[in-house]
């Protein structure tokens, strides 16, 4: 149990155009989902947090109208990076929750922009 | 959140017990000790987490002081699949996670 799945796994796009990945929960309902970013040898950094049907929390200097979230059930949330830059190439990891128990994590997008 | 403070590194035998320690003397009184790991590309997998007792699962046991002010995870009997970067962290009920730097253990034939 407590599966959580993201798609696409691995996303190559041209510097200006936007890109949407997909979480997914499998087996359960996620009442809050967050999204974080991994930069080569950091640590995972926390982006945002989001309810189903309210709108995302960010963190202090994530961009909210670059980094567009979606969380519009409780089996899905979907980031957007619009008008995506070469610095915006990055792992990007979801997770989910169920109320205020264990997170668990998706396998991970790993998006390069050229 | 509390910080918590690991090893950079560590080496283990394989087919041996695997102890990582964690020093979180600022912990609170509501927070609990997450351990998460991390292989290499993939996303963080659930370990185990507890308050104040003693935990054990299928993956591991997780061994807290008295005090609370440090830890210990032990994976019984480590095999070269555990190589990973393991995360101590503290949370509040329903709050969010923040990684630290972790330990990077590296299991050897």
């Amino acid at each position: 149990g407590a599966v959580v799945s993201q798609h696409p796994s691995w996303v190559i796009c041209k510097s200006g155009t936007s890109v949407k990945i997909e979480c997914r929960s499998l087996d359960f309902q996620a009442t809050t989902m967050f999204w974080y970013r991994q930069f080569p040898k950091q640590s995972l950094m926390l982006m945002a947090t989001s309810n189903e049907g309210s709108k995302a929390t960010y963190e202090q200097g994530v961009e909210k109208d670059k980094f567009l979230i979606n969380h519009a059930s409780l089996t899905l949330s979907t980031l957007t990076v619009t008008s995506a830059h070469p610095e915006d190439s990055s792992f990007y990891i979801c997770s989910a929750r169920v109320r205020k128990e264990t997170q668990y994590f998706g396998p991970g997008t790993r998006l390069l922009v050229l | 959140d509390a910080k918590t403070t690991q090893p950079t590194s560590m080496d283990c035998a394989e087919g041996r017990a695997a102890n990582l320690p964690c020093n979180h003397s600022t912990i609170s009184g509501n927070e609990y000790v997450y351990w998460y790991r991390q292989i290499h590309s993939q996303g963080p997998q659930y370990i185990i987490h507890g308050l104040k007792n003693n935990e054990t699962n299928e993956m591991a046991s997780l061994i807290i002081t008295e005090d609370r002010k440090s830890s210990t995870l032990i994976l019984p009997h480590a095999t070269l699949r555990d190589t990973a970067v393991y995360y101590c962290i503290l949370t509040g009920t329903a709050s969010k996670l923040t990684f630290g730097t972790g330990t990077r253990l590296q299991v050897t034939l």
